[in-house]
């Protein structure tokens, strides 16, 4: 079985300052790690993935996130966060193959002007 | 079209009735999702076709869900004799390639589903 944590259900963070969205992740096998955001009424929106190669992912809007094997984690990052980056994020893995998508419960980043 | 097209948007329908959401994928695209978003919660998977073929259904909570994809382009979710439970937001995802869980899925906005 797959599974993903999400130990924030929500982040507050000032306008300028970095932040961080955690997420660590259980699967058998290599993961293939994504995140994704949702704003109001809306469908999620790919932002970034990690599928083999540098732990480092960049990504969409100025994201980016560090897979790390040892700790089972994958953060997201922004070293400077704007405010209409406001929305809830999750974390998503599945372990290849065709093999359902798991999402995380989500995690509401509020970024205060 | 230029992404994934749900109708409708937002569904009312009284305990007992019978319902049915469509989702219009990105033209060409092999692979298609349904996922059950209740509040505050992430996407739970419900069902995946490649083209016409539902290969996996089983997130499917009961036999009143039934979903179908007869010419591998528009599927439609149909849940019979609604329950109160079945209040979410009904969500439907597709990717270009045959899906080997490397390639991120395109979402529509939902439809949310209120049984009174």
């Amino acid at each position: 079985a797959q599974s993903v944590a999400q130990p924030e259900d929500q982040v507050k963070v000032a306008e300028g300052n970095p932040l961080t969205v955690k997420c660590t992740y259980s699967v058998s096998g290599n993961p293939y790690l994504f995140w994704y955001v949702q704003y109001p009424n809306r469908g999620l929106q790919f932002l970034l993935k990690y599928i083999t190669g540098d732990n480092l992912v960049k990504g969409s809007y100025g994201f980016e996130a560090e897979f790390n094997k040892s700790q089972t984690s994958f953060h997201l990052k922004k070293p400077s966060a704007l405010v209409s980056d406001s929305a809830l994020y999750f974390c998503a893995v599945n372990s290849g193959g065709y093999q359902k998508v798991t999402f995380g419960i989500g995690t509401k980043l509020q970024v205060i002007p | 079209g230029a992404g994934v097209s749900q109708s409708p948007r937002y569904k009312v329908a009284k305990r007992g009735q019978d319902v049915a959401l469509r989702c219009d994928p990105i033209s060409g695209h092999v692979s298609l999702f349904w996922y059950q978003q209740a509040l505050g919660q992430g996407p739970e998977f419900l069902t995946y076709f490649q083209n016409e073929a539902q290969l996996d259904k089983s997130g499917l909570p009961s036999d009143r869900f039934f979903a179908e994809r007869p010419e591998g382009s528009v599927s439609t979710l149909k849940i019979q004799r609604t329950q109160q439970e079945d209040s979410a937001v009904y969500l439907c995802a597709s990717s270009l390639v045959r899906d080997r869980g490397r390639q991120p899925q395109h979402f529509g906005d939902g439809t949310r589903l209120s049984i009174l």
